[in-house]
């Protein structure tokens, strides 16, 4: 079946501007993750939706940065007023939340963001 | 959250068994084990995961001793196609949030 598809694969916006980024997770998934990945940085954990509720926000690195997830099924991670360190691959992930054990994720292959 | 701790890098020969181990010290209960491999501008792709002991399945081995505080994967044969990012994650589910911190990865390199 279809996999994770994230868009656009690559995003060049200038400073000060905003962008949207879309997830289109497995079907069925109900758990949704956002991660950004820096250039040879490991995986920094953003947010999380089980359903269409984000029961933690902490891992936002700022106001700038807000997610939303529509229906239990695509979610956007919208970013404002860009600024150069925001550029990364921003990569989401989605699983089947079990009642006992972690449901792999299966992730798309990112949003490049390059914010100029 | 259980911290996880993983060489940075690694390199191996075509052919060798590759073991990388992981320190997970503050593992929870619930907290299961999984691995992750990211090549080059890929998202990571899951290969194996445990909770106590030893899993095995086609690709790789886990395993996991009695006190649960580290984990080994173990790659059997490498080829230079298993050149690329292993990640550990350790968490658990529960009804208040599943965030799931990854570590930092460990670069593997396959030499022919």
């Amino acid at each position: 079946g279809a996999g994770v598809s994230q868009s656009p694969s690559n995003k060049v916006t200038e400073k000060g501007k905003d962008v949207e980024l879309r997830c289109d997770p497995i079907s069925g998934h109900t758990a949704l993750y956002w991660y950004r990945q820096s250039l040879g940085q490991g995986l920094e954990f953003l947010i999380y939706f089980q359903g269409n509720s984000a029961p933690d926000k902490s891992g936002l690195p700022s106001d700038r940065f807000s997610a939303e997830r529509t229906g239990g099924s695509v979610s956007t991670l919208t970013i404002q007023r860009t600024q150069q360190e925001d550029s990364a691959v921003y990569l989401c992930a989605s699983s089947l939340a079990g009642a006992t054990s972690i449901s792999p994720l299966h992730f798309g292959n990112g949003t490049r963001l390059t914010v100029t | 959250l259980a911290k996880t701790t993983q060489p940075i890098s690694m390199d191996s020969y075509e052919g060798q068994e590759v073991n990388i181990t992981c320190s997970h010290n503050n593992i929870a209960t619930n907290d299961y084990i999984t691995w992750y491999q990211q090549f080059p501008s890929q998202g990571p792709r899951f290969i194996i995961q445990g909770y106590k002991t030893k899993v095995t399945n086609e690709v790789a081995s886990l395993f996991i001793p009695a006190d649960r505080k580290s984990s080994t994967l173990s790659l059997p044969r490498v080829s230079l196609s298993d050149t690329a990012v292993y990640y550990c994650l350790v968490g658990s589910f529960n009804n208040a949030g599943n965030m799931l911190t990854f570590g930092g990865g460990t670069r593997l390199m396959v030499k022919p």
